[in-house]
């Protein structure tokens, strides 16, 4: 079956070091990629995307990168703040049927210590 | 602030109960989704909606029941659940169910079955 998987569950950084979560997927047909980040007692939200005629993308401290070959991706965290601090999930899409799905994996609890 | 609004933020309900969680999103898209979202499991999509018409049944327990009266609103109607029900039942939306769409989520309802 399809597994989305993290390297670590859990990843713990000195406040305004540099993070990077990683990010294992099993589809090769996959070709979008969503990061998302869940706060304690909130929903997922939306970080960053890529679709796989990329693989590089910046954003505000933020850079994806996904390498189709492993099928793997990073979401790299720059200057990471205590507000980093939360659930990072990746969701590489999934086409059944004509519409879309995304997969999500169990997460990495990122921990900024200050 | 968020772009898509669920109601309400807790439930807590015996297995006997009827009851009904709401989502709204404010967004103009044409695609809403629920899922669950258990302690230490990725999140399970549960249903899937297209311009008010189900397109996705994920093998959901009759017990649970969708409504999508119009592109904005979104209901997961609950009756006679189980303890294993209990979980933080998200609502997202996306423009439409195309690749390369994100989902916008929600921040849940914390659901508690007695």
């Amino acid at each position: 079956g399809e597994s989305v998987g993290l390297h670590l569950p859990t990843l713990s950084v000195q406040e305004g070091d540099n993070s990077i979560i990683n990010c294992a997927y099993s589809n090769s047909a996959s070709d979008y990629f969503i990061w998302y980040k869940q706060e304690s007692g909130k929903g997922p939200q939306f970080i960053i995307d890529i679709r796989s005629n990329m693989d590089k993308r910046q954003g505000q401290r933020v850079t994806v990168l996904l390498n189709k070959t492993v099928k793997h991706l990073s979401l790299q965290i720059a200057a990471t703040q205590p507000g980093d601090s939360a659930v990072y999930f990746c969701a590489p899409n999934r086409s059944q049927g004509g519409s879309e799905k995304l997969v999500f994996g169990k997460g990495t609890k990122l921990t900024v210590n200050p | 602030e968020t772009g898509v609004t669920q109601t309400p933020r807790h439930l807590v309900m015996g297995m006997t109960n009827k009851k009904s969680l709401k989502c709204e999103q404010h967004l103009g898209h044409n695609a809403m989704y629920w899922y669950k979202q258990s302690a230490k499991k990725p999140l399970e999509l549960m249903f899937v909606y297209s311009l008010e018409e189900r397109v996705e049944n994920n093998s959901v327990p009759s017990r649970f029941s969708p409504e999508c009266p119009n592109s904005s609103h979104l209901f997961l109607h609950l009756h006679t659940l189980q303890p294993e029900d209990s979980a933080l039942y998200l609502c997202a939306s996306s423009q439409d169910t195309h690749t390369g769409q994100p989902q916008h989520f929600g921040d849940g309802t914390r659901l508690s079955i007695l």
